[in-house]
């Protein structure tokens, strides 16, 4: 299965701050990354498909890239709704597997 | 718009089972496949199952191959996961989600997630 690895762990920001979570994948995988959100008590939602295509709907705050193996959520200036945890998921090979999150808060 | 919502959890012994469902609206529901993602409490999200399209393909996480039964009636706009032979590992609100891609095998990218419902396994 491929592993895949999230940095920080957790990080406490202010709004208005550029924040960036990245994922490193343990193999070679294109670009079949999957970005999702997800707040406390809630289901998680989609943000980007495909390292770096935006969801209908997702703020443009929001972006992904990819560099190799390691790929990258940006959010460009930190809203008040943004406060959540952010995960991963390569859908590159069977099974996918998710990152373990990024947990954003104040 | 877009909408799943799950049923069927509760509490079930260890050994036991339980049905949950998963009822669609908002889209052509015999288009796309279906997954169930679940997520232990105060863990992170772990793949579980998916159902193709045209129900003709389903596959599992290793941990619950053999255990769960993923299918679906069209009929009904519904995907039903059979969890068997519960054990505490399986404690977990389970998600269902759809799969982006339509009329062809599941990608395996879920772009729309129902609220979840809670099993716990407890005697």
């Amino acid at each position: 299965d491929i592993q895949m690895t999230q940095s920080p762990s957790s990080l406490s920001a202010s709004v208005g701050d550029r924040v960036t979570i990245t994922c490193r994948a343990s193999q070679e995988m294109n670009n079949w990354v999957a970005w999702y959100q997800q707040k406390p008590g809630k289901a998680p939602k989609s943000l980007i498909s495909a390292a770096s295509n935006l969801e209908s709907g997702v703020s443009s705050r929001f972006s992904g890239s990819v560099s190799g193996t390691d790929f990258t959520l940006t959010i460009s200036s930190l809203q008040p709704e943004d406060f959540a945890t952010y995960y991963c998921q390569q859908y590159y090979s069977y099974p996918p597997t998710y990152g373990p999150g990024t947990r954003v808060d104040l | 718009q877009v909408q799943l919502v799950e049923s069927g959890g509760g509490v079930v012994q260890p050994g036991r089972s339980l049905r949950l469902s998963c009822t669609a609206s908002g889209f052509t529901f015999s288009s796309h496949g279906i997954h169930w993602v679940r997520q232990a409490p105060g863990k992170g999200l772990e793949w579980v199952a998916v159902i193709s399209y045209d129900g003709s393909k389903t596959n599992y996480a290793d941990p619950v191959k053999g255990r769960f039964t993923i299918s679906r009636d069209d009929s009904d706009n519904t995907v039903y996961l059979q969890l068997g032979g519960v054990t505490a590992a399986d404690t977990a609100v389970y998600y269902c989600a759809r799969d982006w891609q339509r009329r062809f095998s599941p990608i395996y990218y879920l772009d729309h997630w129902g609220q979840g419902t809670p099993v716990t396994v407890s005697s």
